[in-house]
This record gives structure tokens, C-alpha cells and sequence, in this order.
């Protein structure tokens, strides 16, 4: 069964400080990996989409890596903002173009001012 | 096109009545899916619609739920006789091969 797993369930850190919050999955045959970001209520805001190909991925103070041999993802954030607190999610591509997503249960997180 | 658009964001009806929900995808994006979302869970996918072919269905979508996409333009999820266990988010994402998945703000619907 192909699954995707999240550590930690929650983190809180102080603001400032650099983070890595953790995505595994169980089958290293991917097409892509896509991480989002969910404030409470709402939906989802992609952050970074990594293809098989790749890896990692850039943007601003996110960076996204990909280790399919071991079936890793880390997101790692530096200097955490209050504005970062929110719900992670990790969610993988195993059907190609056409393949719909499989999530993990997302990682939430709290920066302290 | 501002992104994904979903219409009603709150919905509470009462056990057995029917609700329908809708989705309005980035324009340029030919595929349309619908996820659910139960509190402390990941979305789970529901059905998927390349243009308005609905293409694949996942074990979670009962009978008493039905997906069309006339046109291939916006997209209905109802929900007959609903049951308390189908309180959730719904949630809908359309495709592009630039992004990948762009999603809406969902619908959360609450049965009493």
C-alpha cells in the first residue's frame, strides 16, 4: 500500500529559528511530490512541486529536497515567521501526468513570536 | 483567472437532505479533482474529470455521492441523503503542468 507519513505532528518553534519538518513515503516509484501549506479552515496553498527528476526545489525561504532511493521529502524553512504557523502537508504523485495526489497527515506547525 | 473557485464555503443541512457543491477551475486546466478532508487527516481523493470525462472514482465515493462536469468547464459534487460521516472539507483542485495542483478554499460541509 502506498503511503505517505509525516514527522513531526506538530512542532513549535520560536521565531527566528531555521526548521525541517519530515515527508516519507513507501513506494520510491514517484512521478512528483508537492508540498502545501493549509491555515485552519481553508484549503490548500501549493508551496513547491518537485518532479522525480529533480532534487529540490527553491523558493524564497523554502527549500524543498527529494531522496526517492530512500523515500524522503524535507522542507526545510529559515528564519520562521509567525505568519509560517499553519498545517504542512506532504502529498505524492505515483500516476504520472494524470495520477491524483496521496497525502500525508500534515505537520503543524507554531512559531512563537 | 484568480485560481480555483468553490461555491457554497459553508454548508450545514440536516441528516437525509441532499447537497450540492461546485467548482470553478483555473480555465486552462483540462483536469478537475475532488478531495475530501475529515479533521487531522490529509485530503483523500475522491474522483477525477480530464475535460468532462470523469475518469477515475476511488472506493470512497458511494452511491449516494455523484461528480459531473458538463462541458468541461465547471464542476458539481452531490451528496443524497446525507449521513453525519460525511461531514468534512470538500475540496477541489484543477491541473497544470507548470504548478501541478492548484486547489480551492473547499467547502466544508457540516451535517446535524
Amino acid at each position: 500500500k502506498q503511503e505517505v507519513t509525516q514527522i513531526p505532528a506538530a512542532l513549535s518553534v520560536p521565531e527566528g529559528e531555521n526548521l525541517v519538518l519530515n515527508c516519507s513515503f513507501t513506494d520510491s516509484a514517484i512521478y512528483n511530490l508537492q508540498w502545501f501549506r493549509q491555515d485552519p479552515g481553508k484549503g490548500l496553498t501549493s508551496l513547491l512541486l518537485i518532479q522525480s527528476s529533480q532534487r529540490e526545489q527553491t523558493s524564497g525561504r523554502l527549500n524543498a529536497s527529494l531522496d526517492k532511493s530512500s523515500g524522503r521529502s524535507t522542507l526545510y524553512i529559515a528564519a520562521s515567521q509567525p505568519g509560517d504557523s499553519a498545517t504542512y502537508l506532504c502529498a505524492v504523485n505515483y500516476g504520472g501526468s494524470q495520477g491524483n495526489l496521496i497525502f500525508g497527515k500534515g505537520t503543524k506547525l507554531s512559531v512563537k513570536p | 483567472d484568480t485560481g480555483v473557485s468553490q461555491n457554497p464555503r459553508h454548508k450545514i443541512t440536516k441528516r437525509g437532505q441532499n447537497v450540492t457543491f461546485r467548482c470553478d477551475p483555473i480555465s486552462e486546466h483540462n483536469r478537475l479533482y475532488w478531495y475530501r478532508q475529515t479533521l487531522g487527516q490529509g485530503p483523500e481523493f475522491l474522483t477525477y474529470f480530464q475535460n468532462e470525462a470523469q475518469l477515475e472514482k476511488s472506493r470512497l465515493l458511494s452511491d449516494r455521492f455523484s461528480a459531473e462536469r458538463p462541458k468541461g468547464s465547471f464542476s458539481t459534487l452531490e451528496i443524497q441523503r446525507t449521513e453525519q460521516g460525511d461531514s468534512a472539507m470538500y475540496l477541489c483542485a484543477s491541473w497544470g503542468i507548470r504548478y501541478g495542483y492548484t486547489f480551492g478554499s473547499g467547502t466544508r460541509l457540516t451535517v446535524v
